[in-house]
């Protein structure tokens, strides 16, 4: 089991460029989020998918778009990068955060500077 | 205030030593406490997690929850250098429908060997 997937590894992109992080898991987890990490910040919640079909907007969405492509799959969106958007970002997933099964799981990141 | 404080060290112990993680809490609600273990550049990787007050044990490690005082611990006996790394304590209730994570910031550990 590869547990939770997360491409890019690195990306480099100038501001006004746009992407699509991408976040796969083979657990047959119920709940996906997106966080991002920045030093002394700790791990802030950008977008959370409870189940299949939904997303809700976490601490910090301004500027983000996801989609809950399917169990499995759960992908983040920078529409216009900016350099305050530099960070690393996490996936994690959780068997099912409604229910209260919510311990959660995190990819290996992906390292995003925004020019 | 912040609802978990977590000293950000760093930390530095000898190797053997028994290391002490703390963090403490302001919400009487919070129900689910865990402890991550994250190495440089890699993502939070899950250690323990507890629901009573009480302690738990995995190896040499145990995860210590005092509801009463609003503090958790971890402890980590006979520490290894490859127990260097950043832990960060996180937390969870149940409000407004959902249930609500919290990390806290994380507690950078540097054993020497």
């Amino acid at each position: 089991n590869a547990g939770v997937t997360q491409t890019p590894k690195f990306q480099v992109l100038k501001t006004g460029q746009s992407m699509t992080l991408q976040c796969a898991q083979d657990m047959n987890h119920n709940s996906m989020y997106w966080y991002r990490q920045d030093p002394g910040m700790g791990l802030r919640l950008i977008y959370y998918s409870a189940s299949e079909g939904t997303t809700d907007k976490g601490e910090v969405p301004n500027g983000y778009n996801v989609s809950r492509l399917n169990k499995r799959e759960f992908s983040l969106r920078l529409e216009s990068a900016a350099p305050s958007q530099t960070s690393v970002y996490f996936c994690a997933s959780s068997e099912d955060r409604d229910r209260g099964r919510d311990i959660q799981y995190f990819g290996a990141g992906t390292r995003l500077s925004v020019l | 205030q912040k609802e978990v404080e977590q000293d950000p060290g760093p930390l530095s112990v000898p190797e053997g030593a028994i290391v002490s993680l703390n963090c403490t809490y302001s919400n009487s609600a919070f129900q689910y406490f865990m402890w991550y273990r994250q190495y440089s550049r890699k993502g939070p990787e899950l250690l323990m997690y507890t629901y009573s007050s009480g302690n738990k044990e995995d190896g040499r490690f145990t995860a210590q929850v005092d509801k009463s005082s609003k503090y958790i611990s971890l402890f980590i006996r006979d520490s290894q250098p490859s127990d260097s790394a950043t832990y960060l304590c996180a937390m969870s209730y149940y409000t407004s429908g959902t249930y609500k994570y919290i990390f806290g910031t994380g507690t950078r550990l540097k054993v020497l060997a």
